[in-house]
């Protein structure tokens, strides 16, 4: 039963280089959450996907930052032309009905910008 | 104003004790959810234990419960019979009005078992 799994778990880049996130969700779920922690913070929510859609992208920064879940695949969480203030923890979590149940983290992946 | 907001910075708990981690939240709506998540220092981010608002008992599970206050606006933690594994983040978040999927996340609390 395995349980949300993302990948890189550390990813290190140069300032304007793109970083690319992925998460793959609990078996059986098809509702996909991002969300980003900066050092000592909560995370905060960025974007919310379901297969082949964005349903709420209102914590997204407006440049550079995009995401998608394909119908076959991981979701990805791309980031253009990487800043140092980028860097932090990206979680994503996944439910099988939003709204209801509770949200199941992966391990995250730790973005450092160099 | 914060929405959830965690008062204790850190903790610290002699082994074996019980500990409780405070919670406050603001909302307006009738209609919400509690949870709290554990955050070791390898970074991953584990469920605990959830409360719902219209929920007419505090939740329990094993060593976990939740001290729900509805008219305080309050949802601590309380860990019994700590073990030297507790040390870690916790974060209290959450999630506002039916239908509603967000999960608004309080700084966090660290909690130091000592030995």
């Amino acid at each position: 039963n395995a349980g949300v799994m993302q990948n890189p778990r550390h990813l290190v880049r140069r300032r304007g280089q793109e970083a690319r996130l992925r998460c793959s969700p609990m078996k059986g779920h098809s509702h996909v959450y991002w969300y980003r922690q900066l050092p000592e913070e909560g995370l905060k929510f960025m974007v919310y996907l379901q297969k082949e859609n964005i349903i709420d992208e209102s914590g997204m920064p407006k440049e550079r930052f995009s995401a998608e879940f394909p119908k076959e695949g991981p979701s990805i969480l791309r980031i253009q032309q990487v800043v140092r203030g980028d860097s932090a923890a990206y979680f994503c979590a996944s439910s099988q009905n939003p709204g209801i149940e509770t949200q199941y983290f992966g391990p995250g992946t730790r973005l450092l910008v160099l | 104003a914060q929405k959830i907001t965690q008062t204790q910075p850190g903790m610290f708990v002699q082994e074996k004790e019980a500990v409780t981690l405070d919670c406050t939240y603001d909302t307006s709506d009738p209609s919400y959810g509690l949870f709290w998540y554990k955050q070791p220092s390898s970074g991953e981010m584990i469920f605990l234990i959830y409360q719902g608002s219209y929920d007419q008992q505090n939740a329990t599970e094993g060593r976990y419960s939740l001290n729900f206050q509805k008219a305080r606006k309050s949802a601590n933690l309380v860990i019994s019979a700590s073990q030297l594994g507790d040390s870690a983040m916790y974060f209290c978040a959450m999630r506002e009005g039916a239908g509603s999927y967000q999960l608004t996340f309080g700084k966090g609390t660290k909690l130091s078992v000592i030995p």
